[in-house]
């Protein structure tokens, strides 16, 4: 099925540590997979996309990774900082054809304490 | 930097009544997208758009539902009999592929 979930709903770290969020999914389909940053009252904001042919991508101050062995997405925020707190959505979606939706899990609640 | 925009960011109807929301995506993007949020529960996926057509629907885009795109730059949502547990949070996003963008969404509230 086309299900995507997370393993914590809620991370609390301190500021300047490292933050890692966890996602599963269970659509072996899917090829692509994006982690979206959403602050109350927003709409869901990019931080970093992957294709299932990387296991590693690295954007400023986040790192993603696939592991498609167990179907295993992960977010790391180094330095995290206070404006890093939000709710952390993974989404995947099953390129091809005239359709890009995604299925989004349901979402970490990051706080980050000063 | 280029932006989904929406109109209103906040909609309070009562229930039977017909709503609008309104979307203006990203102007080169291809794709167009309508998604939901539940207070507290993740984002679903309703309704996407292409090539002035659907190209796919979820089961919560039922008949009362519909999309148009009007003209070259606004993309609408249209809810003909509001119900109560129509009540949410609705995103409208846009995208040349894969990299979807997301507006600040339109709260609506079904009374």
């Amino acid at each position: 099925g086309e299900s995507v979930g997370l393993h914590l709903p809620t991370l609390s770290v301190q500021e300047g540590d490292n933050s890692i969020i966890n996602c599963a999914y269970s659509n072996s389909a899917s090829d692509y997979f994006i982690w979206y940053k959403q602050e109350s009252g927003k709409g869901p904001q990019f931080i970093i996309d992957i294709r299932s042919n990387m296991d590693k991508r690295q954007g400023q101050r986040v790192t993603v990774l696939l592991n498609k062995t167990v179907k295993h997405l992960s977010l790391q925020i180094a330095a995290t900082q206070p404006g890093d707190s939000a709710v952390y959505f993974c989404a995947e979606n099953q390129s091809g054809g005239s359709n890009y939706k995604l299925t989004f899990g349901k979402g970490t609640l990051l706080t980050v304490n000063p | 930097e280029p932006e989904v925009t929406q109109t209103p960011s906040h909609q309070v109807t009562q229930m039977g009544q017909e709503v609008i929301l309104r979307c203006v995506p990203i102007s080169n993007h291809l794709y167009f997208y309508w998604y939901r949020q539940i207070l507290g529960q993740k984002v679903e996926f309703l309704v996407s758009f292409y090539n002035n057509e659907i190209s796919e629907k979820s089961e919560i885009f039922d008949d009362q539902f519909s999309v148009e795109r009007p003209d070259g730059s606004n993309f609408t949502l249209k809810i003909r009999s509001t119900k109560l547990e129509d009540s949410a949070m609705y995103f409208c996003a846009s995208s040349v592929l894969l990299e979807a963008f997301f507006g600040q969404g339109t709260r609506l509230t079904v009374v």
